[in-house]
């Protein structure tokens, strides 16, 4: 199962929204709407923001949105905060009832 | 707020068995799938397997028949073994809770890492 493809890294100004996109196949990503995302801080453990590709967790600002387009997933920052850089990684459950995950984004605020 | 608590040794020869436990506060072990994650130190995060509490099991293929994880009700805990190690199963592993009614991982341990040399 090969990981899903996201880009290296994000970046943008306080105050602007990026969007960090997930793409795998018909086998995964496009399978299901099992699509979740987690954000990392450095040392710390991932915790998800956004999973079944648009549902917040309680507790999870309202600036982070989630969609999907066919193979394609993406998540929406808006609203730029410091406190949002950090490494996002995007998983999604597959036909072969496994987990992949995609390599991560690094997310930069200038 | 269920938590997650990752035990073990540190330091694993190479061709050694990795062994470790994850053990389970504030919340029940039953009906969830309890789940191990690694990631190598710089790199990006691997699904290695999972068990449920009905012992159902399934592991990431990419880890052959190395891998074997069980489940204890009774102590709140449940186990991970990789059998012949090397360099490249250095990492930081964490133990992780399931969603029981999707499919994400809602809650975390905060990692041990794990580094295979002689």
């Amino acid at each position: 199962q090969s990981a899903l493809t996201q880009p290296a890294s994000v970046s943008g100004s306080p105050g602007q929204s990026i969007t960090i996109s997930c793409t795998g196949t018909g086998s995964d990503v496009g399978a299901y709407n099992y699509v979740s995302w987690y954000q990392q801080h450095p040392g710390k453990a991932p915790q998800v923001v956004i999973y079944d590709v648009s549902n917040r967790p309680s507790g999870i600002s309202s600036r982070f949105s989630g969609s999907k387009s066919g193979n394609t997933a993406s998540l929406i920052i808006s609203g730029l905060q410091a406190e949002d850089e950090a490494d996002y990684y995007c998983s999604s459950y597959t036909k072969s009832r496994l987990y992949v995950f995609g390599a991560g984004t690094r997310v930069t605020v200038l | 707020q269920v938590q997650l608590q990752e035990s073990g040794p540190g330091l694993v020869k190479p061709s050694e068995t990795l062994s470790l436990t994850c053990t389970v506060s504030g919340g029940s072990i039953n009906n969830y799938y309890w789940t191990w994650i690694r990631q190598p130190v710089g790199k990006g995060l691997e699904w290695l397997g999972r068990v449920h509490s009905s012992g159902f099991t399934n592991y990431n293929p990419s880890l052959g028949s190395r891998l074997t994880m069980s489940l204890d009700t009774s102590e709140k805990q449940f186990s991970l073994k990789l059998t012949s190690v090397t360099a490249a199963d250095t990492a930081v592993y964490y133990c992780v809770r399931g969603n029981n009614w999707s499919d994400y991982f809602d809650s975390w341990g905060q990692g041990t890492l794990v580094t295979v040399s002689s």
